[in-house]
């Protein structure tokens, strides 16, 4: 496809589960981001991946979450036993590298732990 | 890290009307994007501007990197450009940093 793309792009889930989330994107595009934004509120920063190096996981915000990418492409955020406060919107966006070009974001999961 | 101030935080403009949004960052960037989240959450890259300006239509950007700041003008507005613009700013070897946003409401 032409942009990012992510699934699900709605989850609902009871607190305490496991969620996974998925990012295709851009192809050729070697650096990935995540961020989340609670409702009304900015985003934030959660993990970032640029080609073959370690990735940035400062924005992590528990050891509940987790992210890999995969082959340099596909990526799967992982929140384990799901809390409450881990309700937002997830956007996930790539570009072709590190300060390299537009910044593209698809049109996130939003997620509800009820 | 980088730290990215916007302002003004929020605006409010009748349709028509003319606008300047500011951005600026507290280091030298290799990076500066601007980005408008509209009502249903999309986020739409409106310019890759580390330096000089840039136009498309209605809108313009312009980066002056040795003074560290960022403007986004919005000339004859219209009630589709309401949504919340973001500038995000991104150093050699660090991740790209959001401000907090510029909240734009155009009435009709």
């Amino acid at each position: 496809g032409a942009g990012v793309s992510q699934s699900p792009s709605n989850k609902v889930t009871e607190k305490g589960k496991d969620v996974e989330l998925r990012c295709d994107p851009i192809s050729g595009h070697t650096a990935l981001y995540w961020y989340r934004q609670s409702l009304g509120q900015g985003l934030e920063f959660l993990i970032y991946f640029q080609g073959n190096s370690a990735p940035d996981k400062s924005g992590l915000p528990s050891d509940r979450f987790s992210a890999e990418r995969t082959g340099g492409s596909v990526s799967t955020l992982t929140i384990q036993r799901t809390q409450q406060e881990d309700s937002a919107v997830y956007l996930c966006a790539s570009s072709l590298g590190a300060g390299l070009g537009e910044v593209h974001f698809g049109n996130g999961t939003r997620l509800t732990v009820t | 890290g980088i730290q990215v101030e916007q302002s003004p935080p929020d605006l409010i403009l009748q349709e028509g009307a003319n606008s300047t949004l500011r951005c600026n960052f507290s280091d030298s960037v290799n990076n500066l994007q601007w980005f408008h989240q509209n009502p249903w959450g999309q986020l739409i890259n409106l310019f890759y501007i580390p330096s000089g300006t840039k136009q498309n239509g209605r809108l313009s950007a312009t980066t002056v990197a040795t003074e560290r700041y960022s403007l986004l003008y919005i000339s004859s507005s219209q009630t589709t450009d309401s949504g919340v613009y973001f500038c995000a700013a991104e150093t050699s070897g660090s991740r790209l940093t959001f401000g907090e946003g510029t909240q734009l409401t155009v009435n009709p």
